[in-house]
């Protein structure tokens, strides 16, 4: 079955320390891959996606995320958190097959990030 | 632009009591989509769209029916609601290609007694 997991449901970090929120997926083919942030009581805003080619890519806010497709994962990363990154984080993944509407979504992981 | 509005943003409702919640997209997207965010469960996709006067059932479909008469809006109705749809409601918009992202509305947050 096509999925894809957020293993932690909490991550802390200190302001001014990297930032990693872990996202692995299982899919039989290849898959377009999109974090997703929600800040409280907002809907979800696009941060970044990967489709195809260079494995690290860059989005908005000094977001990036690494494909590593041994691993299965698309892990999203920033150098140096800020407080106001504090928000819940979604992994999501598309498949090559399977209809237009399968956007399947991890079920989030909350970032704290403390001054 | 606006980008994805919904309307309205909070709503109570009894049980067995009806409503529609509108979805409204400035961006001339084809697709269209309706999900369910639940606590630790992420978001499910409830119905989608993926042009004017086509509707297909995502993943939790019982209990909602949709419609999509004009290309900008898609609307989502629940006939007899239950309090297992106490829930937050997104509609999401995006052009055509798998590879595009979905552009998400505020929510709405319903709840169901």
């Amino acid at each position: 079955a096509q999925s894809v997991a957020q293993p932690e449901d909490q991550v802390n970090v200190a302001e001014g320390n990297p930032l990693t929120v872990k996202c692995t997926y299982s899919v039989s083919g290849n898959p377009y891959l999109f974090w997703y942030v929600q800040y409280p009581n907002r809907g979800l805003q696009f941060l970044l996606k990967y489709i195809t080619g260079d494995n690290l890519v860059k989005g908005s806010y000094g977001f990036e995320a690494e494909f590593n497709k041994s691993q299965t994962s698309f892990h999203l990363k920033k150098p140096s958190a800020l407080v106001s990154d504090s928000a819940l984080y979604f992994c999501a993944v598309r498949f090559y097959g399977g209809s237009q509407g399968n956007l399947i979504f991890g079920k989030g992981t909350k970032l704290s990030v403390k001054p | 632009n606006a980008g994805v509005t919904q309307t309205p943003k909070f709503r109570v409702l009894k049980t067995g009591q009806s409503m529609t919640l509108l979805c409204a997209q400035d961006m001339n997207h084809e697709y269209m989509y309706w999900y369910r965010q639940d606590p630790g469960m992420g978001l499910r996709l409830i119905h989608y769209s993926v042009g004017e006067g086509t509707t297909a059932k995502g993943e939790v479909p019982d209990g909602y029916n949709v419609s999509r008469l004009k290309k900008q809006n898609f609307l989502l109705g629940l006939e007899s609601a239950a309090p297992s749809q106490t829930s937050v409601y997104f509609c999401a918009s995006s052009y055509v290609a798998r590879y595009n992202e979905q552009f998400f509305g505020p929510g709405t947050r319903l709840t169901v007694l």
